[in-house]
């Protein structure tokens, strides 16, 4: 299995600018998890989906974030317009097992956003 | 809210000393107990899990940890640290009652000396 996929792997872009960040999960795992990592605020959940539908998007900073998850094998993380404070490093996570497997999450490299 | 707290930013020790890294849980009742590492560049991996029974569990790469439940901590232990451990390790929280979200901490920087 190639594990979670996740693209651009850095990105570079100008404040303003809509970023469009791309996440594969495992096959088979019903669950998917976007996470923000800074060094400020340490790793956060942003947004988690289970069977393509998003559960709990409580952890999305602002209206200016939106995930979408159209099918069981590709998610999205949108930001629009992008700021310098969203800059971060950006990771996905699956996981596929029932009640507690859901913690046995399988991250993704990350994307490194540079917003400037 | 539960919280979990790694008090340790940084540690360094040289290769083959023993290891130990402290994590804290503050929640209600027992939780779900991780711990993670995170290699450079790299996402986070799975070391090891506690959800009950037995509080000495082992993982993977020769890591155990221990549940002390009067003391709410989690600690992560190795016999003998390689080069190759050299990584960020995270220790985390889940609600048994269900929420299905992991609570992080803030993570410890481990260096191995040569």
């Amino acid at each position: 299995d190639a594990g979670v996929i996740q693209s651009p792997r850095h990105e570079v872009t100008e404040m303003g600018q809509e970023v469009t960040l791309r996440c594969k999960p495992i096959s088979g795992h019903d669950y998917l998890f976007w996470y923000r990592q800074t060094m400020m605020r340490g790793l956060e959940l942003l947004i988690y989906f289970n069977n393509n539908v998003p559960i709990d998007d409580s952890g999305m900073p602002e209206d200016r974030f939106s995930a979408k998850m159209p099918n069981a094998s590709f998610s999205t993380l949108k930001i629009q317009p992008s700021e310098p404070r969203d800059s971060a490093v950006y990771f996905c996570a699956s996981s596929g097992g029932r009640d507690r497997g859901i913690y046995e999450q399988y991250f993704g490299p990350g994307t490194r956003l540079t917003v400037t | 809210a539960q919280s979990v707290t790694q008090p340790d930013i940084h540690i360094t020790v040289s290769e083959g000393a023993s290891l130990e890294l402290r994590c804290n849980y503050s929640y209600g009742a027992t939780p779900y107990l991780f711990w993670y590492v995170q290699s450079p560049g790299q996402g986070l991996q799975l070391l090891l899990k506690y959800f009950s029974g037995d509080t000495l569990v082992q993982g993977i790469k020769g890591f155990e940890a221990e549940f002390k439940r009067s003391q709410s901590s989690f600690n992560l232990r190795k016999p003998s640290v390689h080069w190759s451990d050299a990584a960020e390790y995270f220790c985390a929280v889940a609600p048994t009652g269900g929420g299905n979200k992991l609570t992080f901490g803030t993570g410890t920087q481990l260096k191995v000396e040569l």
